[in-house]
């Protein structure tokens, strides 16, 4: 099956730094979904990409669609401490085919 | 978006028993599914739940183990019987409003220990 490989696995920030991590995939993939998990709770989707190349903002988030459609990247702008969690990519590859998720990054943010 | 409600929150269930697990949508839904996420791991799916037919499981997955069920558009069960400290997990049901299931929404998860 497709496989999404997501880096960094983990990630440890000062306080107002900002953040990129990056999903990247061998097929193409026609969308890119990017979620956050808390502890103890489901995955929450923040921003869904459905285009190559299109550039998307969720407040401090931005993520993007890689123009091969291979790839995409999360940026988190001044981190802040709530920012801490498991972030995973997915994506669908051809169509009708199920979500594949990416192995996470842990965030964590130090006060 | 669609609020997913899941039961139970968690249980500790011991090995060689069955549990089932709940998941109630405030709204109607094209499509359900049933995901497992072992500890430190990622999402793994388990199976699409039909709603009036079987539901379709991925390799490695099999009714047997997790029977699923699905009445109507707003409610779905998935069973792990027969349980070992393998099937220690998190068990999340998931949503999408549309066909292809674009965007997927997540219930809270049931947290599963198994001794």
């Amino acid at each position: 099956g497709q496989q999404l490989n997501q880096s960094p696995q983990s990630m440890f920030i000062q306080e107002g730094e900002d953040v990129s991590m990056n999903c990247t995939s061998s097929s193409i993939f026609n969308t890119w979904l990017w979620y956050k998990q808390d502890p103890g709770e489901g995955p929450v989707l923040l921003i869904a990409l459905y285009k190559a190349g299109e550039l998307t903002s969720n407040g401090r988030l931005t993520a993007q669609f890689g123009i091969t459609r291979k790839d995409s990247f999360l940026n988190i702008s001044a981190s802040i401490p709530s920012d801490v969690g498991i972030y995973f990519c997915a994506g669908h590859g051809t169509s009708g085919s199920r979500l594949t998720f990416g192995e996470g990054t842990q965030l964590t943010v130090n006060p | 978006s669609a609020v997913i409600s899941q039961k139970p929150s968690r249980d500790i269930c011991q090995r060689g028993t069955s549990l089932t697990i709940q998941c109630q949508v405030d709204s109607q839904v094209t499509m359900m599914f049933w995901y497992r996420q072992q500890p430190g791991q990622s999402l793994t799916l388990i199976a699409t739940a039909n709603q009036g037919s079987e539901a379709t499981y991925e390799s490695g997955f099999v009714i047997d183990k997790f029977p699923i069920s699905r009445p109507n558009l707003t409610f779905s069960t998935l069973t792990v019987s027969n349980m070992s400290p393998e099937d220690s997990s998190i068990y999340l049901c998931s949503v999408a409003l549309w066909q292809e299931d674009t965007e997927a929404f997540f219930g809270q998860g049931t947290r599963l220990t198994v001794v």
